[in-house]
């Protein structure tokens, strides 16, 4: 069964960026693509895009395209998501996510999330 | 996107008592790709249900998932303690993977 580990909190001011780490272990890291999945206080779950670390190839939803970017290293199984241009709204905790099986974006396995809180 | 729209916002049960949550989508949500998932306060969700109505591994069958097309529901039955919680939907047909709102069930 795969872990997920991801780094801690970060305070943020506004227009900084914020790099959070998911670092996989006890399971194949390379066949399966590794999600972020954002929740704001209070609020529900939003997928900010995925990457698969054998490809190397990164889809991003629309609504964060220009401003995140999502890296893997298969050398330290560490999935990484960097996100710029942070404003107050960006407030929330961030979650990392193995599909299920590969190709079946259904997410078996997460981490245990980050907050980040962005703040003047 | 398609959106998924779940109700009730809030379902207040005894425990022993079934849940009925709703899942409803946009637009028709092909080869059942619909998700299930549970979160309490300060967790990460847990996946439950894929496929419409397939139980992930270690999830108890008092977990049912069924419906196709925009119509999904998650049933709990015999609800117990620590099935209150808020439960999500998502949907994995088209990208953007799409999330419900969700629906809260506490204890009456």
């Amino acid at each position: 069964q795969v872990q997920l580990v991801q780094s801690g909190a970060e305070v943020k001011t506004p227009g900084s960026s914020v790099k959070v780490s998911c670092k996989a272990s006890g399971g194949t890291f390379s066949t399966f693509s590794i999600n972020w999945v954002r929740q704001a206080p209070g609020q529900g779950l939003e997928w900010m895009g995925d990457i698969s670390p054998m490809f190397g190839k990164a889809n991003y939803a629309q609504k964060f395209q220009g401003r995140v970017t999502i890296t893997a290293d298969e050398s330290t199984t560490t999935s990484y998501m960097e996100l710029s241009s942070l404003r107050v709204e960006d407030t929330a905790v961030y979650f990392c996510a193995r599909e299920r099986r590969v190709h079946e974006p259904v997410f078996g396995s997460w981490g245990q999330g980050t907050l980040i809180t962005v703040s003047a | 996107e398609i959106v998924l729209t779940q109700s009730p916002g809030t379902l207040s049960l005894s425990p022993g008592k079934s849940a009925t949550l709703s899942c409803r989508a946009s637009q028709s949500v092909t080869s059942d790709y619909l998700a299930w998932y549970q979160q309490k306060p300060g967790q990460a969700p847990r996946l439950l249900i894929y496929g419409a109505s397939s139980r992930a591994n270690g999830i108890p069958d008092r977990f049912s998932g069924s419906g196709s097309g925009t119509d999904f529901t998650l049933t709990v039955s015999r609800l117990e303690p620590e099935d209150f919680a808020v439960y999500y939907c998502q949907q994995y047909d088209r990208p953007p993977w799409t999330f419900g709102q969700g629906t809260k069930v506490e204890i009456k």
